[in-house]
């Protein structure tokens, strides 16, 4: 157990729609990063937030966006849903330059 | 640019057999290196972590590897594989400047009985 919870596990979105990951941080740990993981292939970096600030961001498109709330919580929101966003997302808390994963939420756009 | 590469795709050993795992990185620095391991459907767990010192690192589940920077590899190894080592296998590098982790593709464990 890491400590690092998200939520839900699992869901189904309609392409075109708009969808909300959650994720509680490890306790302690002001950084939270969220990556995408397509079938069969590494986890990607998104973004990054620490201290409620985006503090770095990888190869995705706008409609990718995030929060961080003052309990260092975190929120991944992507609108226009597209087939190639079914992912496994996977959020990581990190101190110290050592991250600490989520079990992942699995989305499926149809 | 930083990146991973793991050469083997996928990889099948016997139960009981020795396994290595490889893993090459480019980084500019020191690098910070970690093996996670994933089971299907699941979340990534951390095996074992490199910063910095002994350049031989022991993980949980009796993994280790070694760090070895002529060769910029980050090598994984068992003497001996349970069936329940199995699962997919990722090499990682952290961009420091914020604790960016960088994974190598992965390398997918069948293990046979």
């Amino acid at each position: 157990e890491t400590g690092v919870t998200q939520s839900p596990t699992h869901l189904i979105k309609t392409r075109g729609q708009q969808v909300t990951l959650r994720c509680s941080s490890q306790s302690g740990h002001n950084t939270v990063s969220w990556y995408q993981q397509a079938l069969g292939q590494g986890p990607q970096f998104i973004f990054q937030y620490y201290r409620e600030e985006e503090n770095g961001r990888g190869n995705f498109p706008p409609r990718f966006s995030g929060l961080q709330f003052p309990n260092y919580s975190s929120e991944l929101n992507v609108n226009a849903l597209e087939l190639d966003d079914s992912a496994l997302y996977l959020c990581a808390s990190s101190s110290a330059a050592e991250a600490f994963f989520g079990q992942g939420t699995r989305l499926t756009v149809v | 640019a930083q990146s991973v590469t793991q050469p083997d795709i996928h990889i099948t050993v016997s139960e009981g057999a020795s396994l290595e795992l490889r893993c090459n990185y480019s980084y500019g620095a020191t690098p910070y290196l970690f093996w996670y391991v994933q089971s299907p459907g699941q979340g990534l767990q951390l095996l074992l972590k490199y910063f910095s010192g002994d350049t031989l690192v022991q993980g949980i589940k009796g993994f280790e590897a070694e760090f070895k920077r002529s060769q910029s590899s980050f090598n994984l190894r068992k003497p001996s594989v349970h069936w329940s080592d199995a699962a997919e296998y990722f090499c990682a590098v952290v961009e420091t400047s914020y604790d960016k982790v960088i994974f190598g593709p992965g390398t997918s464990l069948s293990v046979i009985p």
